[in-house]
């Protein structure tokens, strides 16, 4: 069974863009969750999808957004990027067991 | 904000030896999982506990759970220089559908 995967895996922005990661989950997986992570805060929960509605959303500014699709692939919009926005950001599926299996992340560095 | 914290920061070891790293946190939880990341990769999934049982094993890895003093433990016998890496538990929080993590210890093996 494929593992989980992120598209694209790096990017590179400038302030005031805006950028749609993407992430496809483990087949039968029908949760999709997504995190920040960053040398400062460390891996932080951004939101979580099930059945293509929103379950639960982090701390996060509304600039962070998302949506996920009847086929449960997922995706995450930053819009007006800014610098602080540069982190790893991680995929994960969770399967009916409730192990969360994460993607190897999709690096964003804003100039 | 991290749920729980890590100890020690940073743990360096002889190959062959034993690791053991510890977690803590701070609410109710349904599992707790433990990962690991090389250099900024995504996060591999180690092992699952859930919030009733007290211990687990997979390979050469042993994890403890107690609920009681909201901590956990992570032992890796028989070290190698592949297990370097960093470790992070999380944990999933009852009512929430999301993970928590620690900030993570820093296991260096030396050859």
């Amino acid at each position: 069974k494929a593992g989980v995967t992120q598209t694209p895996r790096y990017l590179i922005k400038t302030r005031g863009q805006q950028v749609t990661l993407s992430c496809s989950p483990i087949s039968g997986h029908r949760s999709v969750s997504w995190y920040q992570q960053t040398p400062g805060q460390g891996l932080q929960f951004l939101f979580e999808y099930f059945s293509e509605t929103q379950r639960n959303k982090g701390n996060f500014p509304g600039r962070f957004s998302g949506r996920q699709f009847s086929n449960s692939r997922s995706e995450m919009n930053v819009s007006t990027l800014e610098l602080g926005d540069s982190a790893l950001y991680l995929c994960a599926s969770r399967s009916g067991y409730n192990e969360q299996f994460f993607g190897p992340g999709t690096r964003l560095t804003v100039l | 904000s991290q749920q729980g914290e890590e100890d020690p920061q940073a743990l360096s070891i002889q190959e062959g030896e034993n690791a053991t790293m510890n977690c803590s946190y701070k609410t109710s939880i349904n599992n707790l999982q433990w990962y690991r990341q090389n250099s900024g990769r995504g996060l591999v999934h180690l092992i699952l506990i859930r919030s009733n049982e007290r211990e687990k094993h997979s390979g050469r890895l042993r994890v403890t759970l107690d609920t009681s003093k909201k901590s956990s433990s992570l032992l890796i016998t028989a070290s190698r220089a592949a297990d370097t890496a960093s470790y992070f538990c999380a944990t999933d929080v009852q009512g929430a559908q999301k993970l928590v993590f620690g900030q993570g210890t820093r296991l260096t093996i030396n050859p």
